[in-house]
């Protein structure tokens, strides 16, 4: 089955642990998102990618970090800097290139709660 | 001028009737427009894209384009109980980023 799966699909931690969350897709997209999304709030895109070994900061990156190893996988660490990092985390991906749409297609999302 | 912004409050509609819902965009994205729906702690899943002035129809679901007001809505016609999510627009930006608007809420009532 292709598609993006994430996991865990929940996770507890204390606070000033990092924790790393796996975003993996078997699409063959090249492109890579990660938002945040709390209650009642919409979209907040943290970081992306859009071709190997290379990613960019999205509007909230402060206290997360991502690499960007291999075309399927795009990992996000949040950082004991993240202030509230409690929120659900969804991964996202998308082709480039000449007629992509760029729909983008979601994985399932990991819940953080950090206490 | 937010990128993409959906203002109307929760839509309650009866089962069977049609839910309108509405979305602006701003001169900041263009060309591509989507609309995605998100049950209650579900990622959210990609009902309808549309690219050009018009309508666009899929089912149940109508998707109209308006570049020259810059608005996008989504038409769900016979609405059902298993329709009751919250609808995300989104837009494509710059650097082949999607913009989001904050979703707008949807009940059907049976």
């Amino acid at each position: 089955d292709g598609g993006i799966t994430q996991s865990p699909k929940y996770l507890f931690r204390k606070e000033g642990q990092n924790v790393t969350l796996s975003c993996e897709q078997n699409l063959n997209h090249d492109a890579m998102y990660w938002y945040r999304q709390d209650p009642g709030q919409g979209l907040r895109l943290i970081y992306y990618s859009q071709i190997v070994n290379d990613f960019q900061k999205g509007d909230i990156a402060e206290g997360y970090s991502v690499s960007r190893e291999k075309k399927e996988s795009f990992p996000l660490t949040v950082t004991s800097a993240q202030k509230n990092p409690t929120a659900f985390y969804l991964c996202a991906s998308t082709p480039r290139g000449q007629g992509a749409t760029y729909e983008q297609y979601f994985g399932p999302g990991t819940r953080l709660t950090v206490t | 001028q937010k990128e993409v912004e959906q203002n109307s409050g929760p839509l309650s509609v009866p089962e069977g009737a049609i839910a309108s819902l509405n979305c602006t965009y701003s001169d900041r994205v263009s060309q591509s427009f989507f609309w995605y729906r998100q049950y209650s702690g579900k990622s959210p899943e990609l009902i309808m894209s549309i690219y050009s002035n018009g309508d666009k129809e899929d089912g149940r679901f109508t998707a109209q384009l308006n570049k020259a007001s810059q608005y996008v809505s989504l038409l769900i016609r016979d609405s059902q109980p298993s329709d009751s999510a919250t609808y995300l627009c989104a837009a494509k930006g710059g650097n082949n980023r999607l913009a989001f608007g904050k979703g707008n809420q949807v009940v059907v009532i049976p």
